[in-house]
């Protein structure tokens, strides 16, 4: 059970180009769903918190029109890097949680995304 | 907020040893402890998590320990494995918040 799926996996894209990441809880209703970068032998960065029907809610630093965060339903949301260039470039992780704060999150595969 | 400390950042150990990971948080009000797993390349897997109503909890050959006053916890693996090298994320969060406050990971390295 709670399983977090996350596509795509792999992106490669040329610099100036838009790119959609989606995260679906398969067997569970997530309440609350999160956005994280990791850097390379890093720890996970949270970018933005997100519960279904409402505003994301973005860690200071992080462009919210930048990284456009969309909760439409209790199983989906997507993270939309616009205009990407080379320092977008990195792993983006979601992850879902069922319940309050003092529940465990549920991690999806995450995203390397290469801008070139 | 809450600020979570995480030690050591590197840890080497041979196989069949022991390892501890050791976090503290400076919220007493943290009530929830998990810690995850993350190979190269992989997500990171919860594998285990205790509450502040319990002082320790055991699977196997991993144990996780909570000493509230102290407002530290720890990850301990016993009888290590190859398949046990990752880098290895503790967390606290609270009911009443949203977020998880994570540590800064620690990588261990089991040595065949």
């Amino acid at each position: 059970g709670a399983v977090v799926s996350q596509h795509p996996s792999r992106v490669i894209c040329k610099s100036g180009t838009s790119v959609k990441i989606e995260c679906r809880s398969l067997d569970f209703q997530a309440t609350t769903m999160f956005w994280y970068r990791q850097f390379p032998k890093k720890s996970l960065m949270l970018m933005a918190t997100s519960n279904e029907g409402s505003k994301a809610t973005y860690e200071q630093g992080v462009e919210k029109d930048k990284f456009l965060i969309n909760h439409a339903s209790l199983t989906l949301s997507t993270l939309t890097v616009t205009s990407a260039h080379p320092e977008d470039s990195s792993f983006y992780i979601c992850s879902a949680r069922e319940g309050l704060g003092n529940q465990p999150q549920h991690f999806g595969d995450g995203t390397r995304l290469s801008i070139l | 907020g809450e600020n979570v400390e995480q030690h050591p950042s590197t840890l080497s150990v041979q196989e069949g040893d022991s390892a501890v990971i050791k976090c503290t948080y400076s919220d007493s009000a943290s009530n929830y402890f998990p810690w995850y797993k993350q190979e190269l390349g992989k997500r990171p897997q919860l594998i285990i998590d205790i509450r502040s109503n319990v002082g320790e909890k055991k699977d196997q050959r991993i144990a996780v320990t909570l000493n509230k006053t102290a407002k530290h916890f720890s990850l301990h693996i016993t009888e290590t494995q190859p398949e046990d090298s990752a880098v290895y994320f503790c967390a606290a969060s609270k009911a009443t918040g949203n977020q998880f406050y994570f540590g800064t990971g620690t990588s261990l390295t089991v040595i065949p």
